[in-house]
């Protein structure tokens, strides 16, 4: 596709069930990001793939969270056992560069998660 | 470790005034740094970026920031604020050999006309 793609925009759950959101990243592109964004905290970063290369896992906040790359394309990221906190727009990133110098991020447009 | 501050939460002005966005990092060596923007609804999209060179940057959108190692800032500017502004900025940093940008928690730019 033209940009990255994410499912769904949004998602209203109950506290303990599990959510699937899905990024279909930029044709090409070897780096795909999974960030955070809840009110008033800027954007945290959770995972990054690059092609092959085990995940950057650093910035999950909990064994709850867990994000797959098949193929090196499409992702999923996994939360299980769902909490109030966990509410938050998640955005998927990808990027053409990776390595040494930090390349443009194209973002999509969120999955706005909501946990009652 | 490497961190963005962004010191104004909220800021308004009038349709046609000039504008600064602040933007500070903490990191030891030269950053790579960034300008993100984010409209009501839609993805984060690139204002400019700044990886070396000339300390000025222009950008999309009539934007431009100043890199100022000695202040460890990168302010954005634009001279004349239109309506179609309004949004959120987020500034970022990122690391050589690192996986990830820093982001700022963000400014949300308000347009009165």
């Amino acid at each position: 596709g033209a940009g990255v793609s994410q499912s769904p925009s949004n998602k209203v759950t109950e506290k303990g069930k599990d959510v699937e959101l899905r990024c279909d990243p930029i044709s090409g592109h070897t780096a795909l990001y999974w960030y955070r964004q809840s009110l008033g905290q800027g954007l945290e970063f959770l995972i990054y793939f690059q092609g092959n290369s085990a995940p950057d896992k650093s910035g999950l906040p909990s064994d709850r969270f867990s994000a797959e790359r098949t193929g090196g394309s499409v992702s999923t990221l996994t939360i299980q056992r769902t909490q109030q906190e966990d509410s938050a727009v998640y955005l998927c990133a990808s990027s053409l560069l990776a390595g040494p110098v930090p390349g443009e991020l194209f973002f999509g447009e969120g999955s706005r998660l909501t946990v009652l | 470790a490497q961190s963005v501050t962004q010191p104004d939460i909220h800021i308004t002005v009038s349709e046609g005034a000039s504008l600064e966005l602040r933007c500070n990092y903490s990191y030891g060596a030269t950053p790579y740094l960034f300008w993100y923007v984010q409209s009501p609804g839609q993805g984060l999209q690139l204002l400019l970026k700044y990886f070396s060179g000339d300390t000025l940057v222009q950008g999309i959108k009539g934007f431009e920031a100043e890199f100022k190692r000695s202040q460890s800032s990168f302010n954005l500017r634009k001279p004349s604020v239109h309506w179609s502004d309004a949004a959120e900025y987020f500034c970022a940093v990122g690391v050589g050999g690192a996986n990830n940008l820093f982001f700022g928690t963000g400014t949300r730019l308000t347009v009165i006309p």
